[in-house]
């Protein structure tokens, strides 16, 4: 089966640095994504992750350990258009490769 | 203009009736994809399609079925709506490279 904890929400300030987590335990692992979820929007890709270590976009890094089933999504500069929600999915390893997705984390940036 | 489309963007409807929520997409993908979301449990599964001859059941597949028409259009029917099949509906396709998906803009469904 598959099971994808993420914090249900977080709140950080404009310009700070926010660190999302995501720990993951799945029948097989074939790649780690972020998506960015405006309310009442469609996801959007982040990042993708497939071997350990930090991907660096921007102002977005996303770190994948797969020994320890964890990945963490790092937002720098926070800007105020950066409140949404933050979905982790897994992509396990079957002849589908299907994504399975986290609950998300709703983060909201403070002035 | 969206490379995925669906339509109704909103619909309220009554139990009982039957609903089709379309897809269609011009990125030329062979996979396509029909979840839900729900708040507090995030986006689950329904059906998918590897190419027109070939539809899959996700996890959460019943009470729902599909049709893939053509490469490009994949749809998704309600026989017999229910409450609590009230929810978001999302459409999505495969890209080639890192395997991201694309989504549309959503459908939200009410089932009254």
């Amino acid at each position: 089966g598959q099971n994808i904890d993420q914090p249900t929400e977080m709140t950080a300030t404009e310009g700070a640095i926010v660190q999302i987590n995501c720990t993951y335990q799945t029948s097989g692992f074939n790649g780690l994504f972020w998506y960015q979820q405006h309310a009442g929007e469609a996801p959007t890709f982040l990042s993708y992750n497939v071997l350990d270590g930090l991907e660096e976009k921007g102002r977005f890094s996303s770190f994948l350990s797969r020994s320890k089933g964890y990945s963490y999504l790092l937002l720098k500069e926070l800007q105020m258009k950066d409140s949404a929600s933050y979905l982790c999915a897994v992509r396990g390893y079957t002849g589908a490769n299907n994504l399975f997705f986290g609950t998300g984390t709703r983060l909201t940036v403070i002035p | 203009d969206a490379d995925v489309t669906q339509t109704p963007r909103n619909r309220i409807t009554k139990t009982g009736k039957r609903i089709m929520l379309e897809c269609s997409q011009t990125k030329g993908h062979d996979r396509m994809y029909w979840y839900r979301q729900d708040p507090g449990l995030g986006l689950r599964l329904i059906y998918y399609s590897f190419d027109v001859k070939d539809i899959n059941k996700g996890e959460i597949s019943d009470g729902y079925s599909v049709s893939r028409q053509a490469q490009a259009k994949f749809s998704l029917s309600l026989e017999s709506a229910i409450p609590n099949q009230t929810a978001l509906y999302f459409c999505a396709t495969l890209g080639h490279s890192t395997g991201e998906l694309f989504f549309g803009e959503g459908s939200r469904l009410t089932v009254l």
